[in-house]
């Protein structure tokens, strides 16, 4: 079976400290992404990234950056979090050509 | 851009009985696949079922199965003989199937109740 874990499934932090969420896959994918999921908005595309070190902009970039040195790790970053980025964070794989993806159980970050 | 518009936020269905979700989307491409994603309430989201655009026969996975309209632009998940487990968000996504494409554009999601 496919599994993505994500290294927290709640996570508290301060306004202005820097956020970190990491995500491991073991089946081998070429991509990976970054969602956030809030309330009647559904999953907003944040970054993706089709092979090492490469990463592209989703939908709502601003205000986090991600890192992929490795082909099974990615990760998002909040360089000075803010409260208007409290929600889920879910994080996705998905193999060369093949369109499925597969979920991570999320994060859920709260920011005070 | 591809949009997918998902018009029933909430929904209830007693239990064994048959519930249909609704999805629209709206893209200019001819070749795509369209996805129906189950997230239960611990948060795991999963897929549930898969339709390529090229295929004219609707997907069926057990008591899961979609109704594909390509020319009016809808596809709806209907799920029969409904259980408790079948409680949860349900997510209409898209992806052009294209070279090059990664992205998956999901709907916002409709909230499904099992009523015993």
């Amino acid at each position: 079976d496919v599994k993505v874990t994500q290294s927290s499934r709640y996570l508290v932090k301060r306004t202005g400290e820097k956020v970190f969420l990491e995500c491991v896959q073991d089946m081998d994918h070429e991509n990976m992404f970054w969602y956030r999921q809030d309330p009647g908005l559904g999953l907003r595309l944040i970054y993706f990234s089709y092979d090492v070190k490469m990463k592209e902009k989703g939908d709502i970039p601003e205000g986090y950056s991600v890192s992929r040195e490795k082909k099974e790790r990615f990760s998002l970053i909040l360089e000075s979090a803010s409260t208007n980025q409290t929600s889920m964070y879910l994080c996705a794989s998905s193999g060369k050509g093949y369109n499925e993806q597969f979920f991570g159980p999320g994060t859920r970050l709260t920011v005070l | 851009a591809q949009t997918v518009t998902q018009s029933q936020p909430e929904m209830s269905v007693q239990e064994a009985e048959t519930v249909t979700l609704s999805c629209t989307y709206d893209t200019s491409e001819s070749d795509y696949y369209l996805f129906w994603y189950k997230q239960p309430p611990s948060r795991q989201m999963i897929l549930v079922i898969r339709q390529e655009a090229y295929k004219q026969q609707n997907a069926t996975e057990n008591r899961f199965s979609v109704n594909f309209q390509k020319a009016a632009k809808s596809f709806s998940l209907k799920i029969s003989d409904s259980q408790l487990g079948d409680a949860a968000m349900y997510f209409c996504a898209y992806t052009y199937s294209g070279a090059g494409s990664y992205q998956l554009t999901f709907g916002k999601g409709t909230k499904l109740s099992v009523i015993p």
